[in-house]
């Protein structure tokens, strides 16, 4: 299994919803991270998880708040979102922190969210 | 920071063959990726650099020069279905090791 699953493929929410994105892999990754992609630009790191603990927050706003249950699950919750937040958020995974061979990113599809 | 930096778009002509570059500036340099995204899809890898030279992958090859800061990813033969997005991520250490994506390179592939 070579595959990071994401759902909801979309959502749409309001800004006083409270809701979860979920992603999943099966491949053994220790390394996992989210990303917030706005259109015609690329990926931007929001935070990584080695060995499910947080290693890095790029200083997110706390109306984003991750976890990470175990080594093959990654949530993000939403809470009080603004639109501007409307955006595709990747989930990706690696076998060790990114750089060196062998720890290349596997996206997951991606959930497309709508704060309105 | 970081700065990475790739041309916006790009056209080239099915069959023929692409040179898409990627300039970079880091600290803590630990290797480069490059990765393909379709329109509405997520990144998927191609190749990756961490040592000067030229790493060839069937029709595609990455080249890295560390001393000038510079790659570039070849697409031979190219295909329709090449039409898409060319990301360069560096890899760097910053007390964790982390990727920044460049902007991306949008191609266009026509008959």
């Amino acid at each position: 299994d070579t595959e990071v699953t994401q759902t909801p493929k979309h959502l749409v929410m309001g800004m006083t919803n409270k809701k979860s994105l979920k992603c999943e892999q099966h491949m053994g990754h220790r390394a996992m991270y989210w990303y917030k992609q706005k259109a015609k630009k690329p990926p931007e790191l929001m935070f990584v998880y080695s060995y499910e603990k947080l290693s890095i927050n790029e200083s997110v706003p706390s109306r984003f708040s991750p976890e990470c249950p175990n080594s093959s699950l990654l949530n993000l919750h939403l809470h009080a979102l603004q639109p501007e937040d409307s955006a595709l958020y990747l989930c990706a995974s690696s076998h060790g922190l990114a750089g060196g061979p062998g720890n290349e990113q596997f996206f997951g599809p991606g959930t497309r969210l709508t704060v309105l | 920071g970081q700065n990475i930096d790739q041309p916006t778009e790009m056209t080239a002509t099915e069959g023929a063959i692409v040179q898409i570059n990627c300039t970079y500036q880091t600290s803590g340099f630990n290797g480069l990726f490059w990765y393909q995204q379709h329109a509405g899809e997520a990144p998927t890898f191609l190749s990756y650099n961490v040592l000067d030279g030229l790493e060839e992958k069937g029709r595609f090859s990455s080249f890295l020069s560390r001393s000038k800061g510079y790659s570039y990813l070849l697409l031979k033969e190219l295909q329709m279905k090449d039409s898409a997005s060319y990301l360069c991520a560096v890899a760097y250490s910053g007390g964790y090791q982390k990727v920044t994506f460049g902007t991306g390179t949008k191609l266009q592939v026509i008959p």
